[in-house]
């Protein structure tokens, strides 16, 4: 049971590339998120989705989209890289509701120069 | 604002017991969840907490007191894997959840 997979682990981007971050989930999760974990900073939610098709912003949304074709997956794009980006990204799923535990991937490493 | 409180570092002693500590001043609350982190790895959910009291499960326990904001996990029996990050999560009135910084927990022989 693979659980939540990010695409790829590591990557380093020029200042103004843009990429996406692929995530899927086998779990049939109804609900789907976006963070990104800076050091000394808690986990800030950047998009989130409660099903297919549907997407909303969290509390850093600028610089980034996503979007949720498949039920199974959420991507998420950055345009324009910019350094204040670098960062770890996390893809965490859960089952529908707001009181779910949240199921992480392992992350993906993003350097921008 | 909303804020969570945790410690930055402890250090405990293998065999011993610990507890990690986490305030939280939000708008509204809907329950509080504890997180693992092993250093380069994704976050793994530990407990959920909405009602006050002590919730056991194994070597781990969470607590709850919503009138005074504030949490604590504890850890019995301490092993050398228990060395991670832990990281406290509150659900707010919007069901929005808002994480803490972690406590970086280093366990010495």
């Amino acid at each position: 049971n693979a659980g939540v997979t990010q695409t790829p682990k590591f990557r380093v981007l020029k200042t103004g590339q843009s990429m996406t971050l692929l995530c899927a989930q086998d779990m049939n999760h109804e609900y789907m998120y976006w963070y990104r974990q800076d050091p000394g900073m808690g986990l800030r939610l950047i998009h989130y989705s409660v099903g297919e098709g549907t997407t909303a912003k969290g509390e850093v949304p600028d610089g980034y989209n996503v979007s949720r074709l498949k039920k199974q997956n959420f991507l998420l794009g950055l345009e324009s890289a910019a350094p204040s980006q670098t960062s770890v990204y996390f893809c965490a799923s859960s089952e529908a509701g707001d009181n779910q535990p949240q199921h992480f991937g392992d992350g993906t490493r993003l350097s921008i120069l | 604002g909303q804020n969570i409180d945790q410690p930055t570092e402890m250090t405990a002693t293998e065999g011993a017991i610990v507890q990690i500590n986490c305030t939280y001043q939000t708008s509204g609350f809907n329950g509080l969840f504890w997180y693992q982190q092993h250093a380069g790895e994704a976050p793994t959910f530990l407990s959920y907490n909405v009602l006050d009291g002590l919730e056991e499960k194994g070597r781990f326990s969470s607590f709850l007191s919503r009138s005074k904001g504030y949490s604590y996990l504890l850890l019995k029996e301490l092993q050398m894997k228990d060395s991670a990050s832990y990281l406290c999560a509150v659900l707010d009135s919007n069901y929005q959840l808002i994480w803490g910084a972690g406590t970086k927990l280093i366990i010495k022989p």
